[in-house]
């Protein structure tokens, strides 16, 4: 167990939607990383935050948005959802805000009809 | 634009059978190269962090060397419970945090 928590495990929704998905980091981490990985791709880094602001931005699409909370958790906003969007998510996090050791959370599996 | 090409992309050992993973990557200016391991249907759990070319990293059957051009993940004597699928990222020191995977090399340890 790494200590990063993530909800749902399981999403299933249809095309066109909205969905929102949840990360702990683990306690006392202030960076928290969102990934995205699907079967043809791998793993696609989304965007890190550290400390409540926004560090870096990868291959997020602009349907996408995430924020971190004074409490440090994060939430990744999904909308208008594809086919495509169908993937594994994870959520990773780290004590500090460059980029040593990750810890990855066990996931959320988005399917998309 | 980074780059990070494993292979094999599949490899079927027997239990005591031991043989590299490789990791190609291209950066522009390498900040760190990571190793993960990933089972089915789980999140990555890290493994090592290498920093320089010359550096190595041990964990029981595994160990991590790193070349300007390369890294090499060598499993000695593995056990079935070392089946999974291996994973090589790259940092570079421009595009700062981004991070780029590799595909992996799936490993499969036969009894």
């Amino acid at each position: 167990d790494s200590g990063v928590t993530q909800t749902p495990k399981h999403l299933i929704t249809a095309t066109g939607q909205r969905v929102t998905l949840r990360c702990s980091p683990r306690s006392g981490d202030l960076s928290v990383y969102w990934y995205q990985q699907s079967l043809d791709q791998g793993l696609q880094f989304l965007i890190q935050y550290y400390n409540g602001e926004e560090r870096a931005k990868g291959n997020i699409l602009e349907r996408f948005s995430a924020q971190q909370f004074p409490d440090l958790h994060s939430e990744l906003n999904l909308s208008s959802l594809e086919l495509g969007d169908s993937a594994l998510y994870f959520c990773a996090s780290s004590p500090r805000h460059d980029l040593d050791t990750q810890y990855f959370g066990p996931g959320t599996r988005l399917t998309v009809l | 634009e980074d780059q990070v090409t494993q292979s094999p992309e599949a490899l079927r050992l027997q239990e005591g059978e031991s043989s590299s993973l490789n990791c190609s990557y291209t950066v522009s200016g390498l900040r760190g190269l990571f190793w993960y391991r990933q089972d089915p249907g789980k999140g990555p759990e890290f493994l090592f962090t290498l920093y320089s070319a010359g550096e190595e990293k041990e964990k029981e059957r595994l160990k991590a060397t790193l070349t300007k051009k390369e890294s090499f993940l060598h499993i000695t004597a593995p056990k079935p419970e070392d089946s999974a699928t291996y994973l090589c990222a790259v940092q570079g020191v421009k595009g700062y945090q981004k991070v780029t995977f590799g595909t992996g090399t799936k490993l499969q340890v036969i009894p």
